[in-house]
């Protein structure tokens, strides 16, 4: 029943490692959202798809690299970690704003949590 | 000077007490301004939605929002531990998805029984 899942919750791993984490929604939203939340809980788009069409693609390294297979999934994908890619990683979706629909109301899924050692 | 600004807290109040959050913000484009509530370790939920300047009232939850003073507030009323939480501000230019919404930094409420 879960609307938003992400895969794992937690997740350790050793510097220059490359990782995945993926995303999932069953309310048939057409937007997907990747954000970054730092030790100081601050929330920070990434990137977001909608319809599998990548809309924004904020100032990230390009290690970070998002991938949609269809518009129920979002998956996200990290190349050579760093230290400072050690954050939570929430994935959202909301329904199409463009239609009448409240885009801002964006359901988050429980978040990841990356440390990078 | 940062898009959105919000006092990190901790904010710690009596049970009962009224609770009130803001955020000030430095985009006068903004239209769209919502209040989300995140527990420990869980991910954000969105509380409140207004557009415009205005208030909103849901039950023990009132938002405020003076565009002329770039300035949005949230006042929770006979505050209950169950408030006890992280409240972020957030606010978009269009309401579209094509558009990113900017969340404030939290402010961490604690309510204490």
């Amino acid at each position: 029943d879960t609307a938003v899942s992400q895969t794992p919750k937690y997740l350790v791993t050793q510097m220059g490692n490359d990782k995945s984490i993926k995303c999932e929604q069953n309310l048939g939203h057409d937007t997907m959202y990747w954000y970054k939340q730092d030790s100081k809980k601050f929330l920070k788009i990434m990137f977001s798809y909608n319809n599998k069409e990548l809309i924004i693609n904020e100032t990230v390294p390009n290690r970070f690299s998002p991938k949609s297979p269809d518009k129920a999934h979002l998956n996200l994908h990290i190349n050579s970690l760093e230290l400072g890619d050690s954050a939570v990683y929430f994935c959202a979706s909301s329904p199409p704003g463009t239609s009448g629909g409240d885009q801002e109301t964006q359901y988050f899924g429980p978040g990841t949590r990356l440390l990078v050692l | 000077q940062k898009e959105v600004e919000q006092d990190p807290g901790p904010l710690s109040v009596p049970e009962g007490a009224i609770v009130s959050l803001n955020c000030t913000y430095s985009n006068s484009a903004f239209q769209y301004f919502m209040w989300y509530r995140q527990y420990s370790r869980k991910g954000p939920e969105l509380l409140m939605y207004t557009y415009s300047s205005g208030n909103k009232e849901d039950g023990r939850f009132t938002a405020q929002v003076d565009k002329s003073s770039k300035y949005i507030s949230l006042f929770i009323r006979d505050s209950q531990p169950s408030d006890s939480a992280t409240y972020l501000c957030a606010m978009s230019r269009v309401k579209t998805s094509y558009d990113k919404v900017i969340f404030g930094p939290g402010t961490s409420l604690s309510v204490i029984p």
